[in-house]
């Protein structure tokens, strides 16, 4: 089985732009699910999705939102970028307990 | 609330050594998972075993050994005669089921450093 797929891997933005992230799941995996990795706060859970409907949020700002289609894949969006927002961001999707993960998106806001 | 407790930042070792890994976890469900992640410099984590709380079965594959302690809520990862290919960033994780979902808790990783 193929796995986890993000697109693109490498982002450059500048602050008050907007960018949009796209991961496709594992074949047969319905949850999706996105995090925000960075140095000073580690890995953090921004939100999940299962079957077209966002299940759990983490704590992040209304600029964060997402969204997943009837296949599975999911896009996450950031408005008005921040300079803190340049992080690497990782889609893992989920048949059963653990997840899989993407090779991540790193975005760099300038 | 969960938290995972991975107190060595960094460990560097020679390659053939063994090296354990710790983590600490303090949750108060009964049924919970337990994780580990391998991050290579790539950035993909890498699954590499789960746990469930009913089940303090030790698990060896290959160089790798888990020792599950629910007394001293640990979760330990020993690799056997380290080779370079295993620098990497670990990270340890806790879930619990919540309405079906099964949302990781990370550790704040430790990075292992093996030096030829």
């Amino acid at each position: 089985k193929a796995g986890v797929t993000q697109t693109p891997r490498y982002l450059i933005k500048t602050r008050g732009q907007q960018v949009t992230l796209s991961c496709s799941p594992i074949s047969g995996h319905r949850s999706v699910s996105w995090y925000q990795q960075t140095p000073g706060q580690g890995l953090q859970f921004l939100f999940e999705y299962f079957s077209e409907t966002q299940r759990n949020k983490g704590n992040f700002p209304g600029r964060f939102s997402g969204r997943q289609f009837s296949n599975s894949r999911s896009e996450m969006n950031v408005s008005t970028l921040e300079l803190g927002d340049s992080a690497l961001y990782l889609c893992a999707s989920r048949a059963s307990y653990e997840q899989y993960f993407g090779p991540g998106t790193r975005l760099t806001v300038t | 609330a969960q938290k995972v407790t991975q107190a060595q930042t960094e460990i560097s070792v020679v390659e053939k050594e063994d090296v354990t890994l710790d983590c600490v976890y303090e949750t108060r469900d009964t049924t919970y998972y337990l994780f580990w992640y391998k991050q290579p410099p790539s950035g993909e984590l890498v699954f590499l075993i789960r746990r469930n709380s009913f089940d303090e079965q030790n698990e060896i594959s290959g160089r790798y050994s888990w020792n599950f302690q629910k007394s001293t809520s640990s979760f330990n990862f020993t690799i056997t005669a380290s080779q370079v290919v295993d620098s990497a960033v670990y990270f340890c994780a806790l879930s619990f089921p919540s309405g079906g979902s099964y949302i990781p808790t990370f550790g704040r990783g430790t990075s292992l450093i093996v030096h030829p």
